[in-house]
């Protein structure tokens, strides 16, 4: 079965520092992963996805995935960092069972401090 | 736009009662989705549709049941509450993988 782990439930990081939030997966066959973003009282956001191609994948708001397949992860990043991005964020992993069904980690809390 | 928009937002429940949840998406998805976000445990999928009247179990269905009579809308309905119950409840809907969100209901079960 696919599965994300997110092995941190807070990171904490001064604004204009870079920043990373874990997660690794498992999944069997190719891994579609993604990353979600959530702010208080809101929905999830779309941030980026890895389906294929470059390792290096960049997606909104300044944030980029680096997809590591030998170590079967695929951490968040981002160069400096910015208050505004204090939110909960969430890896994900399509589930092989089709209806594109999405598996999500545990989330992890992002605090930017001034 | 209006995307995906979930009703009601807030809802207070008394043990044993019943209510709907509805769900509305405008972007002509196929496929839509009920999730359940407690504290630490991230999204689980309660219920799923892969089209209009059809429905498929996620990874927490019991206590719920759910209908898809037409393609823009996914109801979810909780037939007696219980206090387990008490999450936020959140509906996507997709179309070739890219998902959108509603922006949530709130339910307390007491």
């Amino acid at each position: 079965a696919q599965s994300v782990a997110q092995p941190e439930d807070q990171v904490n990081v001064a604004e204009g520092n870079p920043l990373t939030v874990k997660c690794t997966y498992s999944v069997s066959g190719n891994p579609y992963l993604f990353w979600y973003v959530q702010y208080p009282n809101r929905g999830l956001q779309f941030l980026l996805k890895y389906i294929t191609g470059d390792n290096l994948v960049k997606g909104s708001y300044g944030f980029e995935a680096e997809f590591n397949k030998s170590q079967t992860s695929f951490h968040l990043k981002k160069p400096s960092a910015l208050v505004s991005d204090s939110a909960l964020y969430f890896c994900a992993v399509r589930d092989s069972g089709g209806a594109s069904k999405i598996i999500f980690g545990s989330g992890t809390r992002l605090s930017i401090r001034p | 736009n209006a995307g995906v928009t979930q009703t009601p937002k807030f809802r207070v429940l008394k043990t044993g009662q019943s209510m709907t949840l509805l769900c509305a998406q405008d972007m002509n998805h196929e496929y839509m989705y009920w999730y359940r976000q407690d504290p630490g445990m991230g999204l689980r999928l309660i219920h799923y549709s892969v089209g209009e009247g059809t429905t498929a179990k996620g990874e927490v269905p019991d206590g719920y049941n759910v209908s898809r009579l037409k393609k823009q809308n996914f109801l979810l309905g909780l037939e007696s509450a219980a206090p387990s119950q008490t999450s936020v409840y959140f509906c996507a809907s997709s179309r070739q993988g890219g998902y959108t969100f509603g922006s949530g209901t709130r339910l307390t079960v007491v």
